[in-house]
């Protein structure tokens, strides 16, 4: 069945380290991957997206990802981590058929500490 | 930039009663979703619906739910009779076509008491 994982359900970094998140998919093709990020009490923002081409995307906020069909992965990378970018992290699949859905994974919270 | 909005941000209803929660998809989009967030738990997908009629639904969307466009513009989610584990987040979305990015509004937190 198809599906996204992100492995890491919480991570926590200090301000100016470097982050990445993972996000692993199960799916026959290339799928088209997408980043999201959701604020405290905010709705959902698009971070970045892979449709094909160039595997290293980039993204708003300096955030950056990098699709590995070998691994299955789309993991998602900042070189220095803000205080602001405290938030959950979603990576997204679209699974297209005929029909329109996309599946999140569970989330990735990360906590950014001084 | 266009956006998809919804309203109302913030919606309490006691239980049992109907509620409509309104969106505005971006205008040439195709597709329209549902999802909603309960607290602390994933985003999931509720239903899809693409020229006028529902494409596929998840097994949350049963028969108290129902979707409409009634106009060129507004897209609704009706849920008949809520219930207190309805209470979630519900977001919209709209894509212009097939595999593309889904941009999603703000949400509506609805609280059933």
């Amino acid at each position: 069945a198809q599906s996204v994982t992100q492995p890491d359900i919480h991570i926590t970094v200090s301000e100016g380290a470097s982050l990445e998140l993972r996000c692993n998919y199960s799916y026959g093709a290339t799928p088209y991957l997408f980043w999201y990020v959701q604020s405290p009490g905010q709705g959902l923002q698009l971070l970045l997206k892979y449709f094909s081409g160039d595997t290293l995307v980039q993204g708003i906020k300096g955030f950056e990802a990098e699709f590995k069909r070998s691994q299955s992965s789309f993991n998602l990378r900042k070189p220095s981590v803000h205080w602001s970018d405290a938030a959950e992290y979603f990576c997204a699949v679209p699974f297209s058929g005929g029909y329109q859905k996309v599946t999140f994974g569970t989330g990735t919270k990360l906590q950014v500490i001084p | 930039e266009p956006e998809v909005t919804q309203t109302p941000s913030h919606q309490v209803t006691q239980m049992g009663q109907e509620v409509i929660l309104r969106c505005v998809p971006i205008s040439n989009h195709l597709y329209f979703y549902w999802y909603r967030q309960i607290l602390g738990q994933k985003v999931e997908f509720l239903v899809s619906f693409y020229n006028n009629e529902i494409s596929e639904k998840s097994e949350i969307f049963d028969d108290q739910f129902s979707v409409e466009r009634p106009d060129g513009s507004n897209f609704t989610l009706k849920i008949r009779s809520t219930k207190l584990e309805d209470s979630a987040m519900y977001f919209c979305a709209s894509t212009p076509g097939d595999g593309t990015e889904a941009f999603f509004g703000q949400g509506t937190r609805l609280t059933v008491v």
